[in-house]
């Protein structure tokens, strides 16, 4: 149990266009979702928490204009990387968390972005 | 801000021999300690978790420890089988409530290699 899924697991676009990465909970529901960046042989940073029917808390230094994040249900979030650029070229994974009152969170393979 | 880091980057061992991957964080709040292990190319996979409320805890071949004193954190695995070579990561959960509950603050990561 406790799967978590996204799409796609790579992306290649070219720089100016937007992309989006879903999220999803396969046999839970996730009150809270979180996205993380991964750089090269770098440590996972939060980017945000996305908590299901309310808008997303972001990190300080990532901006909400750029990645937009909608977590419409308990078992869907996705993350929309607008004006892609080539610094934005990285591992973006996702985890769910099923519960308010636990720890608990469960993560996504993860999606690796390109831009050209 | 608060930060979690590792004193070991990379560490190579005999298979059969057993691993000691360490952790130091900063934050005397966090309640809440897990190890993740990533393959290249995935996303995060649990390993074992400890509160703070614990010095020790016993998993399958791989125990945790907990010095809240020095605020250090270790994965100790048994018998390393060229299958565990990946990168562990420390996190720490300091979140108390509101919308820092479940936020992860994951260490810098050390790179274990197993060699057969």
């Amino acid at each position: 149990g406790a799967v978590v899924s996204q799409h796609p697991s790579r992306v290649i676009c070219k720089s100016g266009t937007s992309v989006k990465i879903e999220c999803r909970s396969l046999d839970f529901q996730a009150t809270t979702m979180f996205w993380y960046r991964q750089f090269p042989k770098q440590s996972l940073m939060l980017m945000a928490t996305s908590n299901e029917g309310s808008k997303a808390t972001y990190e300080q230094g990532v901006e909400k204009d750029k990645f937009l994040i909608n977590h419409a249900s308990l078992t869907l979030s996705t993350l929309t990387v607008t004006s892609a650029h080539p610094e934005d070229s990285s591992f973006y994974i996702c985890s769910a968390a099923p519960g308010h009152l636990t720890y608990e969170q469960y993560f996504g393979p993860g999606t690796r972005l390109t831009v050209t | 801000g608060e930060s979690v880091g590792l004193h070991l980057p990379t560490l190579s061992v005999q298979e059969g021999d057993n691993s000691i991957i360490n952790c130091a964080y900063s934050n005397s709040a966090s309640d809440y300690f897990i190890w993740y292990k990533q393959e290249s190319g995935k996303g995060p996979q649990f390993i074992i978790d400890i509160r703070s409320n614990m010095d020790k805890r016993q998993g399958q071949r791989v125990t945790v420890l907990l010095n809240k004193t020095v605020k250090h954190l270790s994965l100790q695995i048994a018998a390393t089988q060229p299958g565990d070579s990946a990168v562990y990561f420390c996190a720490e959960n300091s979140g108390a409530g509101g919308t820092s509950y479940g936020k992860l603050t994951f260490g810098q990561g050390t790179i274990l290699t197993v060699h057969p």
